[in-house]
C-alpha cells in the first residue's frame, strides 16, 4: 500500500537558519503531494502542494519539489522564523480520496 | 479556497455521555467526508469515511457502535461519540472531499474532547 516517511523530530534551529525536512513516499500510480502545517492546539492547514512530478510548491517562503526519480517531496526554507514553529506533515493521495500521512515532524525555532 | 468548519471547537463532557460534533462544507458540496482522531504528539488516524446517503465505513479497530457517524446532505457530517470514556479523549479533526473537484481534502479546525 502507499506509504510517507518524514524525517523525525524535533527539528531545532535557531531563527533565520536554513530548513529541509525530508519526505520519501511510495504509491501506486501517480499521486498529489502535500505538505500540511499544524500549528500547536489547531487543525491541519495546507501548506503546499504539487500534482505532477517535477512541479514545485511554494507558499509563505516554503518551497518543495515532486521528484519522482527518487519519490521525494522535500520541504525547504531558506530562513525560518520563530513563528514557523509547528508540526509539519507530509501526505499524499492517488487516485481515489484517501489521504496517506506521515508521523509528522515537530519544528521548533528558537530566537 | 474550500472551507470546512466544525462545530464545537472544543467540549467537556461527564464520562457517559454523548457527544455530538459537527463538520460542515461551507462553499461546496462535499462527496466525501473523513473522520480523524489525533492523540497528542502523534500523526492523524483515519477512523472513517463517510459518503452522502450512504452508511460510513470505518477502519479497522474503530467501533462503528461508539463512534456514529450521520452524512446526512453534501454539506453536514455528524460525528457522535456515545457513551463518552476519558480514553476517547481526543483531538477530532473532520475533511471534506468533492469528486470531481481539485484532488485533495479540505480540513476543518478540529474539535478538542475531554471527557471527565
Amino acid at each position: 500500500g502507499d506509504s510517507v516517511t518524514q524525517m523525525e523530530g524535533p527539528v531545532t534551529l535557531s531563527e533565520e537558519a536554513f530548513l529541509t525536512i525530508n519526505c520519501t513516499y511510495t504509491a501506486t500510480g501517480y499521486p498529489s503531494l502535500f505538505w500540511y502545517v499544524q500549528y500547536p492546539g489547531e487543525g491541519l492547514q495546507l501548506l503546499l502542494k504539487a500534482t505532477k512530478a517535477d512541479d514545485k510548491g511554494s507558499n509563505k517562503g516554503f518551497e518543495a519539489t515532486y521528484r519522482k526519480e527518487t519519490t521525494s517531496f522535500h520541504l525547504e526554507k531558506g530562513s525560518v522564523q520563530v513563528s514557523d514553529s509547528a508540526v509539519y506533515f507530509c501526505a499524499l493521495i492517488t487516485g481515489g480520496n484517501m489521504l496517506t500521512f506521515g508521523g509528522g515532524t515537530r519544528l521548533m525555532v528558537k530566537p | 479556497g474550500a472551507v470546512v468548519s466544525q462545530h464545537p471547537s472544543w467540549v467537556i463532557c461527564k464520562s457517559g455521555t454523548s457527544v455530538k460534533i459537527e463538520c460542515r462544507s461551507l462553499d461546496f458540496q462535499a462527496t466525501t467526508m473523513f473522520w480523524y482522531r489525533q492523540f497528542p504528539k502523534q500523526s492523524l488516524m483515519l477512523m472513517a469515511t463517510s459518503n452522502e446517503g450512504s452508511k460510513a465505513t470505518y477502519e479497522q479497530g474503530v467501533e462503528k457502535d461508539k463512534f456514529l457517524i450521520n452524512h446526512a446532505s453534501l454539506t453536514l457530517s455528524t460525528l457522535t461519540v456515545t457513551s463518552a470514556h476519558p480514553e476517547d479523549s481526543s483531538f477530532y479533526i473532520c475533511s471534506a472531499y468533492l469528486a470531481g473537484g481539485p484532488n485533495e481534502q479540505f480540513f476543518g479546525p478540529g474539535t478538542r474532547l475531554t471527557v471527565l
